[in-house]
């Protein structure tokens, strides 16, 4: 069965500063990588996703992604923060052999500080 | 148009009770999932129904939760003798098809507290 893991539980960083959010995953088969996040007080959304082909993906917000099959990793970067990137940011795998069923990660909560 | 409504948007309840959670999708969304969130826990899946298949119901913590989705559309979440530990926010979100080429669009959730 697949699997994340979000080491950092919080991830605090100054404005304008460059940020990673860890994700790693497992599973036996090709995988579907996602970050969702979660603003304050609003429900979570799609930030971008991996499916196939190019390693490095871009999502909203200046946000990217680069998957990484040997290192079984999904990390999300953004080289400048701004106070309204401060949320909650979950990333998520699904593969065939479970249907596609997306199953998430503990989340990291991202603190941009001024 | 409507987005995932889920109600109640809160509820209490005493220890011991029955709660029953409520789920309308956007229409024409074939999949529905039912994800518990706790403090410090994340995401837990619970349950994933994905058209006339037989629903996944390997996330369930106990057979005190159960959930069904009638003619493929409203879906409620049943949790009967309510213990502290379900104390949580429940979250519904639905999609046109599979999570690979369709994003999730999630409910307010509902926040359920057990006293």
């Amino acid at each position: 069965a697949q699997s994340v893991t979000q080491l950092d539980s919080q991830v605090p960083v100054f404005e304008e500063a460059p940020v990673e959010l860890r994700c790693n995953y497992s599973s036996s088969v090709s995988v579907y990588l996602f970050w969702y996040v979660q603003y304050p007080n609003q429900g979570l959304q799609l930030l971008l996703k991996y499916l196939s082909g190019s390693t490095l993906v871009k999502g909203i917000n200046g946000f990217e992604a680069e998957f990484n099959k040997s290192q079984t990793s999904f990390h999300l970067r953004k080289p400048s923060v701004h106070i309204s990137d401060t949320a909650e940011y979950f990333c998520a795998v699904s593969d065939r052999d479970s249907s596609y069923k997306l199953i998430f990660g503990s989340g990291t909560r991202l603190l941009v500080r001024p | 148009g409507a987005g995932v409504s889920q109600s109640p948007s809160n509820k209490v309840t005493e220890k011991g009770k029955d709660v029953e959670l409520r789920c309308d999708p956007i229409s024409g969304h074939t999949a529905l999932y039912w994800y518990r969130q706790s403090l410090g826990q994340g995401l837990e899946f619970l349950i994933y129904f994905q058209g006339n298949s037989a629903p996944d119901k390997s996330g369930l913590p106990s057979d005190r939760f159960s959930a069904e989705r009638t003619g493929g559309s409203v879906s409620t979440l049943t949790i009967q003798r309510t213990q502290q530990e379900d104390s949580a926010v429940y979250l519904c979100a639905t999609g046109l098809g599979s999570s690979y080429n369709s994003p999730l669009h999630f409910g307010n959730g509902t926040r359920l507290t057990v006293t």
